[in-house]
């Protein structure tokens, strides 16, 4: 069966940086492009980038384009997703998911927490 | 980017009513539409996609309607364990843009 394990609680310094990452099994990892999504405090959805798993292409939303970085090592069937110069605002959890069809699989979630 | 006006942000309802969300997309995304629950502290889980198609294991309250630029989400009786937070989201052009919620709850 498909599973997308995230990586750990993380708590960062504003100016940080802080990279995630999301393992996948149980499916071709090339044959599907990621994405991830932010979810602030009590906040709505909001979608950051993906990658095209087999090319390594990504896209971004504007809001994120120049401080995310979405990466893939197809070897270890894992997408990363690094924000830099992190502020406050940043405190979310973070989702990846599979851009399959229908887009049913998400990993469980990873919260950064961003504090002085 | 596509805008998606979704409505209202919050509804109160009782068990068995029958409950009504919209969504609007500010362009044409033909059916390319995903709903989505979700409830505290869990990820998105998936309901409904290409607007109307029910995904596997999701019970028949819920259904999905339309195409275009204008869709509507439906619970047909509502249950106390559908008490959740609900999006749309488009998938015709990226980026993948949600709509603002809707936050469901029992009156």
């Amino acid at each position: 069966q498909v599973q997308l394990m995230q990586s750990g609680a993380e708590v960062k310094k504003p100016g940080a940086s802080v990279k995630v990452s999301c393992k996948t099994s149980g499916y071709i990892f090339t044959a599907y492009a990621m994405y991830w999504v932010r979810q602030a405090p009590g906040q709505g959805l909001e979608w950051m980038g993906w990658i095209n798993s087999g090319t390594g292409d990504t896209i971004y939303s504007e809001k994120f384009q120049g401080r995310v970085t979405i990466t893939r090592d197809a070897s270890a069937t894992t997408s990363y997703m690094e924000v830099t110069s992190l502020k406050s605002e940043d405190t979310a959890v973070y989702y990846c998911g599979l851009a399959s069809s229908p887009m049913r699989y998400w990993g469980q979630g990873t919260l950064v927490t961003v504090s002085s | 980017d596509i805008q998606m006006t979704q409505s209202p942000s919050s509804l109160s309802a009782s068990v068995g009513d029958r409950v009504a969300i919209t969504c609007q997309a500010s362009q044409d995304i033909t059916n390319d539409l995903n709903w989505y629950q979700q409830k505290p502290g869990k990820a998105p889980k998936l309901l409904i996609y290409d607007a109307s198609n029910l995904d596997t294991g999701v019970p028949s309250r819920f259904s999905g309607s339309g195409s275009g630029t204008d869709f509507t989400f439906t619970i047909s009786s509502l249950q106390p364990e559908d008490i959740a937070t609900y999006y749309c989201q488009q998938y015709d052009n990226l980026p993948f843009t949600f709509g603002q919620g809707t936050r469901l709850d029992i009156k």
